[in-house]
């Protein structure tokens, strides 16, 4: 059974442009989760979908921004890109949802924003 | 809210010694609690989760880990540890905050192993 998916691995921005990440779950997966990992904070949660449905947000401001897809992969958008938005941007899938099971990450996709 | 702490940014054993990595969380019921490992480079892999029953739980690669809820704590353990895990750990809990499920992690503990 293939992993989850994230694309691109690693991407370079300029402050002020947008990006789009995308993350492909296990097969058989509806939840999806989005967490900002970052040497200081740690990881952050953004915001769980499952089945096409936000069910959760954290505590980021409206730049952040995700989808889900009708085969449950999702996308996440950041907007205005701020020099603070450098960090690994982890997705995770799960069957059920992210506190009842495990949570599977992807690799990554690695934010940099100059 | 849930939170967890964890409260060793880093740590140094040497390889062949026995390890424990402290957590300490915060929530109001039964939490679900989590350990994953995340090697340079990669994404997180679940080691040991506890969700109830025995407080000693058992999981990959040799870690055990003791749910004691008096001291609301979730101490990850190794007997003898190898060179190969050298990696971060974190420590996470999940729980309904306003009916929706979460997962909160801790900020990490990075184990560095010397020969």
């Amino acid at each position: 059974k293939a992993g989850v998916t994230q694309t691109p691995r690693y991407l370079i921005k300029t402050r002020g442009q947008q990006v789009t990440l995308s993350c492909s779950p296990i097969s058989g997966h509806r939840s999806v989760s989005w967490y900002q990992q970052t040497p200081g904070q740690g990881l952050q949660f953004l915001f769980e979908y499952f089945s096409e449905t936000q069910r959760n947000k954290g505590n980021f401001p409206g730049r952040f921004s995700g989808r889900q897809f009708s085969n449950s992969r999702s996308e996440m958008n950041v907007s205005t890109l701020e020099l603070g938005d450098s960090a690994l941007y982890l997705c995770a899938s799960s069957a059920q949802g992210p506190n009842t099971g495990e949570l599977f990450f992807g690799e990554g996709s690695r934010l940099t924003v100059l | 809210a849930q939170s967890v702490t964890q409260p060793d940014i880093h740590i140094t054993v040497s390889e062949g010694a026995s390890l424990e990595l402290r957590c300490n969380y915060s929530y109001g019921a039964t939490p679900y609690l989590f350990w994953y490992v995340q090697s340079p480079g990669q994404g997180l892999q679940l080691l040991l989760k506890y969700f109830s029953g025995d407080t000693l739980v058992q999981g990959i690669k040799g870690f055990e880990a003791e749910f004691k809820r008096s001291q609301s704590s979730f101490n990850l353990r190794k007997p003898s540890v190898h060179w190969s895990d050298a990696a971060e750990y974190f420590c996470a809990v999940g729980g309904s905050v306003r009916g929706y499920q979460k997962v909160t992690f801790g900020t990490g503990t990075k184990l560095q192993v010397i020969p």
